[in-house]
């Protein structure tokens, strides 16, 4: 799976749209874009997923670079309950994983909603 | 539709003990992962379950064990206990989609603790 690099930590306004940034450089053809999102000690919650075009759910809207190099999520309104640990994760299709399936977490950024 | 259960939520075992996890998918999801979560390694995968056969496994030791039964419940094993498998564990189940798309939904996780 392609590795993914985020910011550590974000800053964001209540009210105000966040935007969450995802560096992919090297994604392949066939791999999606996911966002899952991890609220203090919960199990991560599943935002939203792409593969090349931008798509909105009732959570979120997710933005992908013409050359799939990057994508950008984005909370129309950020509210404190979006504080979590956001996590973007490039993954191919099941059972493309080499053996080892399952989603590759990194880091991801912690935003923090300042009211 | 309810969304992934896991239990128990919170468990204390001591060193050599064994202890098991148990976890039920969302209704019509037959592949279940397993994860486990700690401070100094993140988010790593376990393990996955598809139709009560092991699909694929990540890098932990032989201790570490599951299976799955004929309705997609799963439990999860680990024998022998240490004090380094105190963590988050963490079950999700995937409803593999058209293309292979593998998107998966978490479950609140059960805290071990090891003393």
């Amino acid at each position: 799976d392609a590795k993914t690099t985020q910011p550590t930590s974000m800053d964001c306004a209540e009210g105000r749209a966040a935007n969450l940034p995802c560096n992919h450089s090297t994604i392949s053809g066939n791999e999606y874009v996911y966002w899952y999102r991890q609220i203090h000690s919960q199990g991560p919650q599943y935002i939203i997923h792409g593969l090349k075009n931008n798509e909105t759910n009732e959570m979120a809207s997710l933005i992908i670079t013409e050359d799939r190099k990057s994508s950008t999520l984005i909370l129309p309104h950020a509210t404190l309950r979006d504080t979590a640990v956001y996590y973007c994760i490039v993954r191919g299709p099941w059972g493309s994983g080499g053996g080892a399936d399952g989603l590759t977490f990194g880091k991801g950024t912690h935003l923090i909603i300042q009211p | 539709k309810a969304g992934v259960t896991q239990t128990p939520r919170y468990l204390i075992k001591t060193r050599g003990q064994q202890v098991t996890l148990s976890c039920s998918p969302i209704s019509g999801h037959r592949s279940v992962s397993w994860y486990q979560q700690t401070p100094g390694q993140g988010l790593q995968f376990l393990f996955e379950y598809f139709s009560e056969t092991q699909r694929n496994k990540g890098n932990f030791p032989g201790r570490f064990s599951g299976r799955q039964f004929s309705n997609s419940r799963s439990e999860m094993n680990v024998s022998t206990l240490e004090l380094g498998d105190s963590a988050l564990y963490l079950c999700a189940s995937s409803l593999l989609g058209s293309g292979g798309l593998y998107t998966q939904y978490f479950g609140p996780g059960t805290r071990l603790t090891v003393l």
